[in-house]
């Protein structure tokens, strides 16, 4: 299996602040990364996919980079609908995809 | 818009079967472009790819699962459908259908999700 990081687990952050969240892959995974934001109790949402491409209809303070094994989600300025638990997931394998164990983004 | 729904029991007895339908409306589970996935979430925790379907049939699972779980589809009704069996109290989750990307597998939208608890 492909195994997913992230990093950091948590963050605190204040409204206005960037903020980068790292996802790292265990092999290459070219560019099939996806970033989901998911608020509590509601299903994920995907925010960003092949690693750079803004989800119709999501913020443009929203960006993702990277290719191969490491990959950032970067919001640029934090708005208070922002803080949310946010996952990886890579698609490059088609036999078992993989989630990153979530970064979860609270207000200092 | 495409959206998903979810339906199924919400209690599950140990050793029994958990069945749970996905309705799709706004696209066809028989589109080429689609594969259809579910994916579970246990209270706290994060995110669990079960598995995946496409019109012609073909099925991925994940390895940890597999031999537990059926994901069919129902073209007549637009729907696809989890099985998994002999389940125990670590199969309790929110458990999602998502519409999964053909070509590059990002899974959009999904469902809202349905709480699963096995218990007896």
């Amino acid at each position: 299996d492909i195994q997913m990081t992230q990093s950091p687990s948590s963050l605190s952050a204040s409204v206005g602040d960037r903020v980068t969240i790292t996802c790292r892959a265990s092999q290459s995974i070219n560019t099939y990364l996806n970033w989901y934001q998911q608020k509590q109790g509601k299903a994920p949402k995907l925010l960003i996919y092949a690693a750079s491409t803004l989800q119709s209809g999501v913020p443009s303070r929203f960006s993702g980079g990277g290719s191969g094994t490491d990959f950032t989600l970067t919001i640029s300025s934090l708005q208070p609908e922002d803080f949310a638990i946010y996952y990886c997931h890579q698609s490059y394998s088609t036999l078992m995809y993989t989630f990153g164990q979530g970064t979860k983004l609270e207000i200092k | 818009q495409v959206q998903l729904q979810e339906s199924g029991p919400g209690l599950v007895k140990p050793s029994q079967t958990l069945s749970l339908t996905c309705s799709v409306s706004g696209a066809s589970v028989s589109s080429g472009s689609h594969y259809w996935s579910w994916v579970r979430q246990p209270a706290g925790k994060g995110l669990e790819w079960i598995g995946r379907i496409y019109i012609s049939g073909s099925t991925n699972y994940n390895p940890s699962l597999k031999s537990r779980v059926t994901i069919s589809l129902d073209t007549s009704n637009n729907q696809f459908s989890l099985k998994m069996y002999s389940v125990t109290a670590a199969d309790t989750a929110v458990y999602y259908c998502a519409s999964n990307d053909y070509y590059a597998g990002w899974l959009d939208p999904w469902g809202q999700g349905t709480l699963v608890t096995v218990s007896s």
